[in-house]
């Protein structure tokens, strides 16, 4: 069966330093793997995509993901966090079509 | 880029009665839409897979009586809550599949529907 995990549930980085957020997936190929970000009481917003190629995808927002095969992961990163970036973000796989969610990361930045 | 709405955005009612939620495909036709619920602080569960013109696909333990779906055309599908009751109270988001340059789909949100049943 798909599963999505996101490791983190809580991380606080401070304003400008670096962020990285875990997910790792299991799947017996290689699913289209997503990003979204809901801000709070907000719907999901799509941040970055990867279906095929460049296993390096860039995103909105400064954003950019990893595809990483032999790990089974897509890290999401921001070399720059904003503190309009708090926000709970959600890593997303989806095998023949139907989408499944990580458990989300909550992020917050301080100043 | 694609917009999903989604009506009513906030909505209260008595316990016993059913509440109707929206969700319009804006720019772009979508024959197959997802409702999803979340709880507080929680992720999204898939409640159905609304297919437009069929009847709509529920996940294990999702009581098909209760949470009705339609897809009449290819730009709405509506979620009718039936008999509301308290612990129905949730955030409820729908989305549309579109496709992608590579042919994929992705799948843009509504911003979401927040029930409290009384």
């Amino acid at each position: 069966a798909q599963s999505v995990t996101q490791p983190d549930i809580h991380i606080t980085v401070s304003e400008g330093a670096s962020l990285e957020l875990r997910c790792n997936y299991s799947y017996g190929a290689t699913p289209y793997l997503f990003w979204y970000v809901q801000s709070p009481g907000q719907g999901l917003q799509l941040l970055l995509k990867y279906f095929s190629g460049d296993t390096l995808v860039q995103g909105i927002k400064g954003f950019e993901a990893e595809f990483k095969r032999s790990q089974s992961s897509f890290n999401l990163r921001k070399p720059s966090v904003h503190w309009s970036d708090a926000a709970e973000y959600f890593c997303a796989v989806a095998p023949l079509g139907k989408f499944y969610f990580g458990t989300g990361t909550s992020l917050t930045v301080i100043p | 880029g694609a917009v999903v709405s989604q009506h009513p955005s906030w909505v209260i009612c008595k316990s016993g009665t059913s509440v109707k939620i929206e969700c319009r495909s804006l720019d772009f036709q979508a024959t197959t839409m997802f409702w999803y619920r979340q709880f507080p602080k929680q992720s999204l569960m898939l409640m159905a897979t609304s297919n437009e013109g069929s009847k709509a696909t529920y996940e294990q333990g999702v009581e098909k009586d209760k949470f009705l779906i339609n897809h009449a055309s290819l730009t709405l599908s509506t979620l009718t809550v039936t008999s509301a009751h308290p612990e129905d109270s949730s955030f409820y988001i729908c989305s549309a599949s579109s496709s992608g340059r590579s042919g994929a789909n992705v799948l843009t949100f509504g911003a979401g529907s927040r029930l409290t049943v009384l």
